[in-house]
C-alpha cells in the first residue's frame, strides 16, 4: 500500500532558529495535506496543496509540493514557542487504490525558550 | 458552534470486555474516520465511512467495529479481540471522502 515518511521524527530548535519537514511519498500523490497537533490536543488542518510545484505561504510558514508531486515539506521561520507540536503530512494517491489520505508519523517540534 | 464531540474523554477496560466510544458531528459532512495513536506512530486509520450504512476497514481494522447508522454518528466499538486497545482515539469528519479532515478531541482508552 501506498507509504508516507516523514523525517525527521523529532527536531529541538533554539527560539528564532528555523524549521523544516520533509514528506516522501513512494508513488505519485494526488494532493497532500499538513495539520499541527499541539501536546496533549488534536490534528488541526493548516493546509492542502494539489499542483505540482505549488508553494503557499501562511505568515512565517512555507508549504511547497515537489514538481513530482511525490515529497513534500514544511519550513517554519524564525520559530516561536506557540509552534511546538507534532507536524504531520497526509498525501492522497493519485492512482485508483484509496482516496483517503495517508498520514506521515509526524515530526514533533520542540522549541527552546 | 460546529464540530465534532468524542465522549467519554477517558475510558478504562476491563480484559475481555467490549467497549464503545462515540463520535458525533454536526458539521454535515458525509465523510467520517477513526484513527487510533500510539506514541511516534503518527495516525492509523481504522475505520472509514463516506455515506450513512456503508464503511470501510482501514489499515488496521482488526478487533474494532463500527456502525453509521446516522450521518451525525459513527460510533466505534473496541472489541475483546483487539489484545492491545491502549491508545488515544481519534475521530474525525470531512465534507467528503479524502477533503481536509476536522478531528475531535479524542478518547483515550486504558486497560484495567
Amino acid at each position: 500500500g501506498q507509504q508516507v515518511m516523514q523525517i525527521p521524527q523529532y527536531q529541538h530548535v533554539q527560539e528564532g532558529e528555523d524549521f523544516t519537514t520533509y514528506c516522501n511519498s513512494s508513488t505519485t500523490l494526488s494532493n497532500i495535506q499538513w495539520y499541527k497537533q499541539r501536546p496533549g490536543g488534536h490534528p488541526v488542518f493548516l493546509i492542502q496543496l494539489v499542483k505540482s510545484g505549488e508553494v503557499k505561504k501562511q505568515k512565517r510558514l512555507t508549504f511547497q509540493f515537489g514538481e513530482a508531486k511525490k515529497n513534500s515539506s514544511l519550513h517554519i521561520t524564525a520559530t516561536q514557542t506557540t509552534d511546538v507540536g507534532t507536524y504531520f503530512c497526509a498525501g492522497r494517491g493519485a492512482s485508483g487504490g484509496s482516496y483517503i489520505p495517508t498520514f506521515g508519523r509526524g515530526t514533533s517540534l520542540i522549541v527552546h525558550p | 458552534d460546529g464540530g465534532i464531540t468524542q465522549s467519554p474523554k477517558y475510558l478504562f477496560r476491563k480484559e475481555g470486555q467490549n467497549v464503545t466510544l462515540s463520535c458525533e458531528q454536526n458539521l454535515n459532512h458525509d465523510a467520517m474516520y477513526w484513527y487510533r495513536q500510539d506514541p511516534g506512530q503518527g495516525l492509523r486509520l481504522i475505520y472509514y465511512s463516506q455515506i450513512v450504512n456503508d464503511f470501510q476497514k482501514g489499515d488496521i481494522a482488526e478487533g474494532y467495529s463500527v456502525s453509521r447508522e446516522k450521518k451525525e454518528s459513527f460510533p466505534l466499538t473496541v472489541t475483546s479481540a483487539q489484545k492491545n486497545p491502549t491508545a488515544f482515539y481519534l475521530c474525525a469528519s470531512s465534507m467528503r471522502g479524502g477533503q481536509p479532515q476536522h478531528f475531535g478531541d479524542g478518547t483515550r482508552l486504558s486497560i484495567l
